[in-house]
């Protein structure tokens, strides 16, 4: 596979589940992102890793956990969602430089539903 | 405060009829402007980056250029294909340090035939 993929792409859960999102990338980045896109509203960046580190949260309820394990793959754990978590989460990566434009290249989404 | 916002929310065009879609943005460290296009269901396509001002990139039938306060996406002769949601983003480098990338609402353009 090329690019950037996400698995699953549709996901419903109750509020009490645990579930977890995955992301893959074929590009050789070395940063990875994971946004939420609801309806109407612009992309709302959750986290970025850069070469497996944190380098950014902005605010998100601990609810929602990511991780790293490696530069290729990224996860978001759920648990304990609330309906308005409902969402398309996207996952992006990026070649990560610190200087310069660093364009971004999405995956599919994960639609979520939750219920 | 950074801002990115993009004019208008919806675009309603006849197949053929040319028109230009707004990205205006207040942010302090420019480092690069970004469109894309997102199709219902899916993930956001990268179509261009802007470094600075003056700047131009065309692909087929769209054309992106820059100023140093907006930048239009111009579409030229357009089809029912390019129906679409068209996202700007805009990388920015704050006084306070790092970087950040700030999207833009989009724009929902439709073409009929």
């Amino acid at each position: 596979e090329t690019g950037v993929t996400q698995t699953p792409r549709h996901l419903v859960m109750g509020m009490t589940n645990k579930k977890s999102l995955k992301c893959e990338q074929h590009l050789g980045h070395n940063a990875m992102y994971w946004y939420k896109q609801s309806a109407k509203k612009p992309l709302e960046l959750m986290f970025v890793y850069s070469l497996e580190e944190r380098v950014e949260n902005n605010s998100v309820p601990s609810r929602f956990s990511p991780e790293c394990p490696n530069s290729s793959h990224l996860f978001l754990h759920l648990h304990t969602l609330q309906p308005e978590d409902s969402a398309l989460y996207l996952c992006a990566s990026s070649q990560g430089g610190l200087a310069g434009a660093d364009t971004q290249y999405f995956g599919p989404g994960t639609r979520l539903t939750v219920l | 405060e950074d801002q990115v916002t993009q004019s208008p929310e919806a675009l309603r065009l006849q197949e053929g009829e040319s028109s230009s879609l707004n990205c205006s943005y207040t942010v302090s460290g420019l480092r690069g402007l970004f469109w894309y296009r997102q199709d219902p269901g899916k993930g956001p396509e990268f179509l261009f980056t802007l470094y600075s001002a003056g700047e131009e990139k065309e692909k087929e039938r769209l054309k992106a250029t820059l100023t140093k306060k907006e930048s239009f996406l111009h579409i030229t002769a357009p089809k029912p294909e390019d129906s679409a949601t068209y996202l700007c983003a805009v990388r920015a480098e704050p006084l306070t340090g790092g970087f950040k990338t700030i999207f833009g609402a989009g724009t929902r353009l439709f073409v009929k035939a």
